[in-house]
């Protein structure tokens, strides 16, 4: 699976948005971009992934690049329970193996 | 739908004795993942299970084991105990069936070993 490279940590405002960034330039054009969280101690909570097209949930929207070199999550009005580790992953799909390799992610605080 | 559940949420063990955690996965999901969570090493996959064969397993040491049983509910053993094992264990499911390979975590168990 290919490598990314994110932020250490980020600070944003109740209210605002978050943009977090994340960059995977050795991505394939079969893997897929994975978000997920972690709120202090408990397990991480799936967000959103996608291929190429930009995808939006409920949760969030994911923004990748047209040469899908990097992406940004998106949290349109963050609040303080957002506050969290974001990582974000690339995994190829359908080969029967659905390891997830996380990094260290981006600590999110978000600021009354 | 209920979420994946581990039980039990916390376990205090000693040096040289062993553990048996549980999973239950989302109803319907078919493949199981363990991860092991610590301050130094972050979130490392451990092993999967799908249809009650271990399909892929990460750099752990043979100590680490687990199974899967028919109804896909799934448990891990961790044998002599080391400090170093204490760590926070998480339960993935997946679906795994028509492409449908997002995994979701249970809330884990918080293992100490003393």
């Amino acid at each position: 699976d290919a490598k990314t490279t994110q932020p250490t940590s980020m600070d944003c405002a109740e209210g605002r948005a978050a943009n977090l960034p994340c960059n995977h330039s050795t991505i394939s054009g079969n893997e897929y971009v994975y978000w997920y969280r972690q709120i202090h101690s408990q397990g991480p909570q799936y967000i959103i992934h996608g291929l190429k097209n930009n995808e939006t949930n409920e949760m969030a929207s994911l923004i990748i690049t047209e040469d899908r070199k990097s992406s940004t999550l998106i949290l349109p009005h963050a609040t303080l329970r957002d506050t969290a580790v974001y990582y974000c992953i690339v995994r190829v799909e359908g080969t029967g193996r659905r390891a997830l390799t996380f990094g260290s992610g981006t600590r999110l605080q978000v600021q009354p | 739908k209920a979420g994946v559940t581990q039980t039990p949420r916390y376990l205090i063990k000693t040096r040289g004795q062993q553990v048996t955690l549980s999973c239950s996965p989302i109803s319907g999901h078919r493949s199981v993942s363990w991860y092991q969570q610590t301050p130094g090493q972050g979130l490392q996959f451990l092993f999967e299970y799908f249809s009650e064969t271990q399909r892929n397993k990460g750099n752990f040491p043979g100590r680490f084991s687990g199974r899967q049983f028919s109804n896909s509910r799934s448990e891990m053993n961790v044998s002599t105990l080391e400090l170093g094992d204490s760590a926070l264990y998480l339960c993935a499911s997946s679906p795994a069936r028509g492409g449908q390979d997002t995994q979701y975590f249970g809330p884990g168990t918080r293992l100490t070993v003393l």
